[in-house]
């Protein structure tokens, strides 16, 4: 069974400044799909970024992007500039082709002004 | 474009009561997924549809079950509620490609056992 993990229940980050969020996660599939999700207070869950394992390439959205270690089963997000709107909990998440999303527990992130 | 829509927003049972959860996907969608969030545990796998069928099925007893209509709607039901059956319950869509471009989540349905 696949699984991923977010060994930090916690981080914070001064506004304007970068931070990193962890995740690793476990398969023995070699094509697959990795997620990074932002659930706000609001509780909806929102698509940060999205990376397909078959890409060298790491995704970039904007301030987000990925640093993904195919080998290492890696994929954190590093959020540059940081804004107080950043501040949510946030999901790592792991496909494979034909199945379900399968999320790690999250970490809260805050922003201090 | 209307997105995941979920009904009710909140809804408070009383234990060994029946709830029953809606959810609408995003126009086009044929996948509907439900999730589990309660506190401190992350997002857990419920149930998956796809045009009409169950595809898969998380790990929980059987008095959770639900169903997906003709339209592509969804409704989560579940029976003899126990206290630990709190929690928000997620609902998510994909397109026919199969979720490899990510769900499309509603703002979910608090439910509470008391």
């Amino acid at each position: 069974a696949q699984t991923v993990t977010q060994s930090q229940p916690e981080m914070s980050v001064q506004e304007a400044e970068t931070v990193t969020l962890s995740c690793t996660y476990d398969t023995s599939e070699s094509d697959y799909y990795l997620f990074w999700y932002k659930q706000p207070p609001s509780r909806q869950m929102i698509l940060v970024i999205r990376q397909e394992a078959y890409k060298q390439q790491n995704a970039t959205e904007n301030r987000f992007s990925v640093n993904f270690q195919k080998a290492a089963k890696s994929f954190s997000l590093k959020i540059s500039d940081s804004q107080l709107g950043d501040a949510a909990m946030y999901f790592c998440a792991y496909k494979k082709a034909n199945s379900k999303l399968t999320f790690g527990k999250g970490i809260t992130l805050s922003v201090r002004p | 474009e209307a997105g995941v829509t979920q009904s009710p927003t909140h809804l408070i049972k009383t234990r060994g009561q029946q709830a029953t959860l809606r959810c609408s996907p995003i126009s086009g969608h044929t996948s509907v997924y439900w999730y589990q969030q309660a506190l401190g545990l992350g997002l857990q796998f419920l149930l998956w549809y796809d045009e009409g069928e169950e595809r898969n099925r998380g790990n929980f007893p059987p008095r959770f079950s639900g169903r997906q209509f003709p339209n592509y709607s969804s409704e989560l039901n579940v029976n003899a509620l126990e206290l630990e059956d709190s929690a928000l319950y997620l609902c998510a869509s994909s397109d026919p490609r199969g979720g490899n471009y990510g769900y499309t989540f509603g703002s979910g349905t608090r439910l509470t056992v008391v």
